[in-house]
């Protein structure tokens, strides 16, 4: 079946503009959860939603970043007014339950470039 | 600060051999632990875990060693192929906190033939 696809899969964007970043999760998953990947690190937790519910937004690292997901299937991440330290590939992830870390399945990643 | 620690960025193995990939953790609050494995261009797959309770846990090829009190894991290719080179994350999870992972940098595995 199809897993997780994100779009677009590049984007560059020149500094202040603003940015949407989509993910498709896999049919029926409840949980979401964005990543931010910066060059030569590891991903880092964003935000997680439970169907349409944000119940944890504690990793966005300012308020330029906003998600949300209104209907409990696709998802969008925005940011505003980008900056190069926005710079990174942003990876969505989502899971038939929360309590199980090994049913996190990642999309390939949406690699954001700003100049 | 890095709770979860690879402090080798890369590592080269012959094929046939063992390759052994370590990580290290300081919040003793994780309780459990994971393997991704991902491709350029690819998202991270799930490898193999290892729940806190247990020192050992082996899926084919690939073990998952874990020493609590050195806070360490490691995870054992054999023998490697290469096919398994990528690069290798090791991950953990809070006890209480159900969904969040915190990664490590990662470490770049290449298998020659």
């Amino acid at each position: 079946g199809a897993g997780v696809s994100q779009s677009p899969r590049y984007k560059v964007a020149k500094r202040g503009q603003d940015v949407a970043l989509r993910c498709d999760p896999i049919s029926g998953h409840v949980s979401l959860f964005w990543y931010q990947q910066a060059l030569g690190q590891g991903p880092e937790f964003l935000t997680y939603f439970q169907n349409e519910a944000q119940l944890d937004k504690s990793g966005l690292p300012s308020d330029r970043f906003f998600a949300e997901r209104p209907e409990g299937s696709v998802s969008t991440l925005k940011i505003q007014r980008t900056q190069q330290e926005d710079s990174a590939v942003y990876l969505c992830a989502s899971s038939p339950f929360s309590s199980r870390p090994e049913t996190q399945y990642f999309g390939p990643g949406t690699r954001l470039l700003v100049l | 600060d890095q709770q979860v620690k690879q402090n080798s960025p890369s590592l080269s193995v012959q094929e046939g051999r063992i390759s052994i990939l370590n990580c290290d953790y300081t919040n003793s609050m994780f309780d459990y632990f994971l393997w991704y494995k991902k491709y350029p261009a690819e998202g991270p797959t799930f490898l193999i875990s290892i729940s806190s309770i247990k020192d050992k846990n082996e899926d084919g090829r690939f073990t998952v060693f874990l020493n609590k009190s050195a806070k360490h894991l490691s995870l054992h290719i054999v023998p490697s192929q290469p096919g398994d080179s990528a690069v290798y994350f090791c991950a953990a999870q809070r006890r209480g906190s159900n969904y969040k992972l915190t990664f490590g940098k990662g470490t770049l595995l290449t298998v020659n033939p």
